[in-house]
């Protein structure tokens, strides 16, 4: 049961260029989201959040944005850099639920490679 | 900057064997969670654990799983008689608070390869 998915297992994009990940999601109680970057033989890092009351959220090269009604959400890099190239995982939570604690349902991951 | 660490990196073991992997989480966080990753597929919630027991488990987490708080530093999952299937990546995460006026990011370790033959 993938409540949270990631389509597209791969992207190229050229330096400079602007990276877009999509992620879709099936349980509307998701009310917390949050984008990983993953580097091999290390743990996931932590990129950008945004809470289910907000459609846009901004972090320097990072864009998160949140469509509710279509269950989407995406990440956008702009510019791109060689160093972006990593798997990326779409996360998200259920924080304002009776008895959750904020366990995480990933995505399966989006492998970007930026291209110089 | 605090991390979260995790030891041994990379851990061998027969079948049927119990293994113990180790999580410092970052000082003054007090949620904290397993999960893993068997190689290919997504990362997995497995556990987590506040005030000192278990607040959340996954279908994963059966009664061959454990984990543990025994010093107030040290946060550990215990398998006690591995299987092939256990072979993964497990990684620790922490979390401060989950005030939901506070910014939720999850602080994940760097993991612990678990080869079971």
């Amino acid at each position: 049961d993938q409540q949270v998915k990631q389509n597209s297992p791969s992207l190229s994009v050229q330096e400079g260029r602007i990276s877009i990940l999509n992620c879709d999601y099936t349980n509307s109680m998701f009310d917390y989201f949050l984008w990983y970057k993953k580097y091999p033989a290390e743990g996931p890092t932590f990129l950008i959040s945004i809470s289910s009351i907000k459609d846009k959220n901004e972090d320097g090269r990072f864009t998160v944005f949140l469509n509710k009604s279509a269950k989407h959400l995406s990440l956008h890099i702009v510019p791109s850099q060689p160093g972006d190239s990593a798997v990326y995982f779409c996360a998200a939570s259920l924080m304002n639920y009776g008895g959750s604690q904020g366990n995480l349902i990933f995505g399966k991951g989006t492998k970007l490679s930026v291209k110089p | 900057e605090p991390e979260v660490t995790q030891t041994p990196s990379h851990q061998v073991t027969q079948m049927g064997q119990e293994v113990i992997l180790r999580c410092v989480p970052i000082s003054n966080h007090l949620y904290f969670y397993w999960y893993r990753q068997i190689l290919g597929q997504k990362v997995e919630f497995l556990v987590s654990f506040y005030n000192n027991e278990i607040s959340e488990k996954s279908e994963i987490f059966d009664d061959q799983f454990s984990v543990e708080r025994p010093d107030g530093s040290n946060f550990t999952l215990k398998i006690r008689s591995t299987k092939l299937e256990d072979s993964a990546m497990y990684f620790c995460a922490s979390i401060r608070s989950l005030d939901r006026v506070v910014s939720y990011e999850q602080y994940f370790g760097p993991g612990t390869r678990l080869t079971v033959t």
